[in-house]
């Protein structure tokens, strides 16, 4: 398997609160990738990362950020948690760009 | 924006049988395909990678790609219970620096013992 490790596994948290997603991989793959995942829409990316610092936007951007300082760990950070981003997020590893991609486990986030 | 469907299902095969799964996309540069496997609560596990027209066969698994017709399936021969989950279909973007997939939304398949 992999090794990509996602913090926390689950989180209920409140309105209004930031909220810090962590990704972490021991693979030295260059390019990562957070994903939400919702009953009738699939699988939608958030943001992706090619390299440290370099960053891009995904298909469902607006109310997350990211950050990458070192290869091995992507941050997702919620600035203002609202109910509309309750949801399974996944985290994703690839060697590059036409490779497949490996997912972590998933965090469970509820914000109520 | 990038489409790619897929039948939703669910998709009901008895044990043994072999189970088709279907997914067209409409990006007409797309060269990376990838199956996945997504059981319920669980992340997708990659299944089947495909690159060139045609078959390509992994124990039970045999992807077909179609690049004319922007057509790409997965069958499963000898289908099990434990084949039982939602499967997705990916391809890869086209275009200089592309990095991403674009997922369908899956088909849900039920072998039944």
């Amino acid at each position: 398997d992999a090794g990509i490790t996602q913090s926390p596994r689950h989180k209920v948290t409140e309105t209004g609160t930031p909220v810090t997603l962590r990704c972490h991989q021991t693979e030295n793959h260059r390019y990562m990738y957070w994903y939400r995942q919702d009953p009738g829409h699939g699988l939608r990316l958030i943001h992706y990362s090619y390299g440290v610092k370099d960053t891009d936007k995904g298909e469902v951007s607006d109310g997350y950020s990211v950050s990458r300082s070192k290869t091995e760990d992507f941050l997702l950070t919620l600035e203002s948690a609202t109910s509309s981003q309750t949801s399974v997020y996944f985290c994703a590893i690839s060697v590059s760009g036409n490779q497949p991609q490996h997912f972590g486990d998933g965090t469970r986030l509820s914000i109520l | 924006q990038k489409e790619v469907e897929q039948n939703s299902g669910p998709l009901s095969v008895p044990e043994g049988a072999i189970a088709s799964l279907n997914c067209t996309y409409s990006d007409r540069g797309s060269q990376s395909f990838f199956w996945y496997r997504q059981y319920s609560g669980k992340s997708p596990e990659l299944i089947m990678s495909i690159y060139s027209n045609g078959d390509k066969e992994d124990g039970r698994f045999t992807a077909q790609l179609n690049k004319a017709s922007q057509y790409v399936s997965l069958l499963i021969r000898d289908s099990q219970p434990s084949d039982s989950a939602t499967y997705l279909c990916a391809p890869g973007d086209s275009g200089a620096g592309s990095y991403q997939l674009t997922f369908g939304k899956g088909t849900k398949l039920s072998v039944i013992p």
